[in-house]
């Protein structure tokens, strides 16, 4: 099992360029999530999906969007990119359920927006 | 709001114990994790507390204390790969996990 995938690893874009990352999980995982995380500050939850065809705004979702068609798939937009927008993007997830929730992540996307 | 809080960086030797702790202030509370992420790498799960007391996992003991919002991670016999920072996440009330900004670890010889 390769377990959470993330494609591509580094990216760097121009201001106003957009992008699509790509996440993806051989886990048969119902929830899946998208992270960022910045120097200093914990891991904010950008969207996340608690199953296919389903999707929800985290805590800084301005500026992106997710699809998730596919349940082992979970695909974070960037339609227009800032320079707010540099940072490591990590996707996680979960099999669901309420009584433990442990994630499992991706090796993350570098992405720099110049 | 939610805040969760640790230290931001200790220094510890090698083969010594080290207690890392994290204090807590959620909307409801359906447990708390601890991950590992070395440098450049994606965060690794340690261990998970969801009633009080000491949970113990080889080298690695977590404590939870929900009446104090209260949890530390044990380190023991500190090795140089334990350099890293580790996460604190508590699960609220709406079963999103809330993050603290993590605490760097410096092992040195």
């Amino acid at each position: 099992n390769a377990g959470v995938t993330q494609t591509p690893k580094f990216r760097v874009l121009k201001t106003g360029q957009s992008m699509t990352l790509l996440c993806a999980q051989d886990m048969n995982h119902e929830y899946m999530y998208w992270y960022r995380q910045d120097p200093g500050m914990g891991l904010r939850l950008i969207h996340y999906s608690v199953g296919e065809g389903t999707t929800a705004k985290g805590e800084v979702p301005d500026g992106y969007n997710v699809s998730r068609l596919k349940k082992q798939n979970f695909l974070l937009g960037l339609e227009s990119a800032a320079p707010s927008q540099t940072s490591v993007y990590f996707c996680a997830s979960a099999s669901g359920g309420a009584d433990y929730n442990e994630q499992f992540f991706g090796p993350g996307t570098r992405l720099t927006v110049l | 709001g939610q805040n969760i809080d640790q230290p931001t960086e200790m220094t510890a030797t090698e083969g010594a114990i080290v207690q890392i702790n994290c204090t807590y202030q959620t909307s409801g509370f359906n447990g708390l994790f601890w991950y590992q992420q070395h440098a450049g790498e994606a965060p690794t799960f340690l261990s998970y507390n969801v009633l009080d007391g000491l949970e113990e996992k080889g080298r690695f003991s977590s404590f939870l204390s929900r009446s104090k919002g209260y949890s530390y991670l044990l380190l023991k016999e500190l090795q140089m790969k334990d350099s890293a920072s580790y996460l604190c996440a508590v699960l609220d009330s709406n079963y999103q996990l809330i993050w603290g900004a993590g605490t760097k670890l410096i092992i040195k010889p």
